[in-house]
């Protein structure tokens, strides 16, 4: 049952660190999202690739985020400083055409 | 005005009701629509996935999208306690990012 890993599930920082998130995407998929999920805004979308190409990084703060793809089978999300603002559960997801296949997430605290 | 419009509830029904989750859309190049379910502390599983107008059924769940009225709903039969989820609608024009409700969070009352 192939699924979306991602690393680490939650992390607790304090302001002004570096967090780096990691996503393995599902083996054979050429498109992977990352996404920022709150209550007050839901599932906001902040960056994709495909095929390991940056297509669309417009819903990420350019400032203090970053997201690459080094090689297929990794993607990650940089956060560095990180903010209290920037507290939210973040998302991957993989997908070959219409449809996208999410992880589990991982939930970041910022103190 | 979000392209995708979805009341966030929560919505409370019995156990064995029909449940009827709905939302309306604006951009009238979308495509492909999608209901993801989410439960508590985990990612958004996709549930139903249609293309254009129609109706689409899989087991105890009906997709149906108007896109006359630019309308999509899923109808949950026979609800259950496992039910209870936030349930995401979606739309895209293909092989794109994904646009996003607000999602309903469903509780199913045994």
């Amino acid at each position: 049952d192939a699924r979306v890993t991602q690393t680490p599930r939650d992390k607790v920082t304090e302001m002004g660190q570096e967090v780096t998130m990691r996503c393995q995407p599902i083996l054979g998929h050429n498109t992977v999202f990352w996404y920022r999920q709150t209550m007050m805004q839901g599932l906001e979308l902040l960056a994709y690739f495909r095929n390991r190409a940056p297509l669309d990084d417009s819903g990420m703060p350019k400032d203090r985020f970053s997201a690459e793809m080094p090689d297929a089978t990794l993607a990650t999300l940089k956060i560095q400083p990180s903010e209290p603002r920037d507290s939210a559960v973040y998302f991957c997801a993989s997908g070959l055409s219409e449809t996208q296949y999410f992880g589990p997430g991982t939930r970041l605290l910022v103190l | 005005q979000k392209e995708v419009e979805q009341d966030p509830g929560p919505l409370s029904v019995p156990e064995g009701a029909i449940v009827s989750l709905n939302c309306t859309y604006s951009n009238s190049a979308f495509q492909y629509f999608m209901w993801y379910r989410q439960y508590s502390r985990k990612g958004p599983e996709l549930l139903m996935y249609t293309y254009s107008s129609g109706n689409k059924e899989d087991g105890r769940f009906t997709a149906q999208v108007d896109k006359s009225s630019k309308y999509i709903s899923l109808f949950i039969r026979d609800s259950q306690p496992s039910d209870s989820a936030t349930y995401l609608c979606a739309a895209n024009q293909g092989a794109q990012k994904l646009v996003f409700g607000q999602g309903t969070r469903l509780t199913i009352n045994p």
